[in-house]
Order: structure tokens, then C-alpha cells, then sequence
């Protein structure tokens, strides 16, 4: 069974930073592309960001270009997104999220399996 | 504002059919795969359709997707009131060489 759990979040002041993690277990963790989507409360679904299977490729929202970094330990089968700089209007829940059945980013990617979320709140 | 465009609520009754729309651009739905995700309060999103018109193991026929040109359809057959939630498309957008989702479209099935 595929398993996805964030950790990391928390009430964090504008200007500082976070690093959340993803444990992902269940499936052949190096096979897929992963990404984080956040959730602001009572808004909608938005991508942040994803990196390939191998973790050569990334891409990033426009939103967190320049201060989100997303990598991956495959030995470790875990995910991570630092977030630097960070705002009021960052607050949200942020999932992490496996490909359906790609191991690559970009045409065809969808988002099969989801963790519970962890709440990142941003205020002074 | 979102990339993909989608109206905020649809509503129809028990046992009914209802579709809902995504509108994008050539940049994203028109050269790429759509899929389509069922949010219930409080709850992650779950895949409903993925590459234009595939389900998931797991998920009922009621559930189709569709796509033509710039736009792509989901269709839900015989409403149950357990299928009232938020429902989002998504897609990767070439030009902002981003994954993307539309604003979410609530049903109630009345």
C-alpha cells in the first residue's frame, strides 16, 4: 500500500523558513516523479513544485521560484521542500504527491497518490 | 487567478448526470493529458481520471473524462450524495513548464 506522510510544518514569522520532509513507502520510491501542492484555507489546489524520479529535473511554480528548493534522497525514499522568505500568503497545507506512473515531469503528469498534508502558518 | 478555468458550483439531483468544464489554452489541455481529482472536506484530493479518459483501479464507471481542443469534460453519472464535493482538473502547462489546476468546481447534489 502506498504511503505518503509530511511532516515539517508549523507557525513559522514572515522572512523565515522551513523544511518539510515526505516518507514515502509502499512502492519503488526512485520509479516516480513527485510534487507538492499546497492548499491555502478555503482556497483551491495550487502546484508548487516537482522533481523526476532520479531528481535531475525540477520545476517550480512562479510562486516559488527563487525561494522554494525541492529535492529527494531516494536511499532515504523521501521528499523534502525547503521554503525560504516566506509569506503570509503562504500559509496553506502542503501535500506531497506521487505520479501516477511516470518517473519524469511534464506532459501526462497526474497526481495518483496523497499524503494528509502538514499546515505551514506564516504570520508574525 | 487560475490557469485552467472552471465554474465555481454545479448541482443536480439524486440519480442525475452532471458535467463539468475545464477550459485552458494551447499552452496546457490542448498538448497535454488532463486529469481530474474529487476533494471531500477536510480530506486529500483523489484521482478520478488521468491521461484524458482513464480511471484508477478502484474508481466506479459513473466517473469519464473527455477532452477536445482547449477544453476537457468530467461526467458523473448517477449522483449519489456522497459525490458532493469540490472537483479540480489539472494538467502540465508547456509555456510555465508547470503543473497546473483549475479553481475547483463545487457540487451539491440537491
Amino acid at each position: 500500500e502506498v504511503q505518503l506522510v509530511e511532516s515539517g510544518g508549523g507557525l513559522v514569522q514572515p522572512g523565515g523558513s522551513l523544511r518539510l520532509s515526505c516518507a514515502a513507502s509502499g512502492f519503488r520510491f526512485s520509479d516516480f516523479a513527485m510534487s507538492w501542492v499546497r492548499q491555502s484555507p478555503g482556497k483551491g489546489l495550487e502546484w508548487v513544485s516537482g522533481i523526476s524520479g532520479g531528481g535531475g529535473g525540477t520545476g517550480y511554480a512562479d510562486s516559488a521560484k527563487g525561494r522554494f528548493t525541492i529535492s529527494r534522497d531516494n536511499s532515504k525514499n523521501s521528499l523534502y521542500l525547503q521554503l525560504n522568505s516566506l509569506r503570509a500568503d503562504d500559509t496553506a497545507i502542503y501535500f506531497c504527491a506521487k505520479d501516477h506512473s511516470r518517473p519524469f515531469l511534464g506532459d501526462g503528469s497526474s497526481w495518483h497518490h496523497w499524503g494528509q498534508g502538514t499546515l505551514v502558518t506564516v504570520s508574525s | 487567478q487560475s490557469v485552467l478555468t472552471q465554474p465555481p458550483s454545479v448541482s443536480a439531483a439524486p440519480g442525475q448526470k452532471v458535467t463539468i468544464s475545464c477550459s485552458g489554452s494551447s499552452s496546457n489541455i490542448e498538448n497535454n493529458y488532463v486529469s481530474w481529482y474529487q476533494q471531500l472536506p477536510g480530506t486529500a484530493p483523489k484521482l478520478l481520471i488521468y491521461d484524458n479518459n482513464k480511471r484508477p483501479s478502484g474508481i466506479p464507471d459513473r466517473f469519464s473524462g473527455s477532452k477536445s481542443g482547449t477544453s476537457a469534460t468530467l461526467g458523473i453519472t448517477g449522483l449519489q450524495t456522497g459525490d458532493e464535493a469540490d472537483y479540480y482538473c489539472g494538467t502540465w502547462d508547456r509555456s510555465l513548464n508547470a503543473g497546473v489546476f483549475g479553481g475547483g468546481t463545487k457540487l451539491t447534489v440537491l
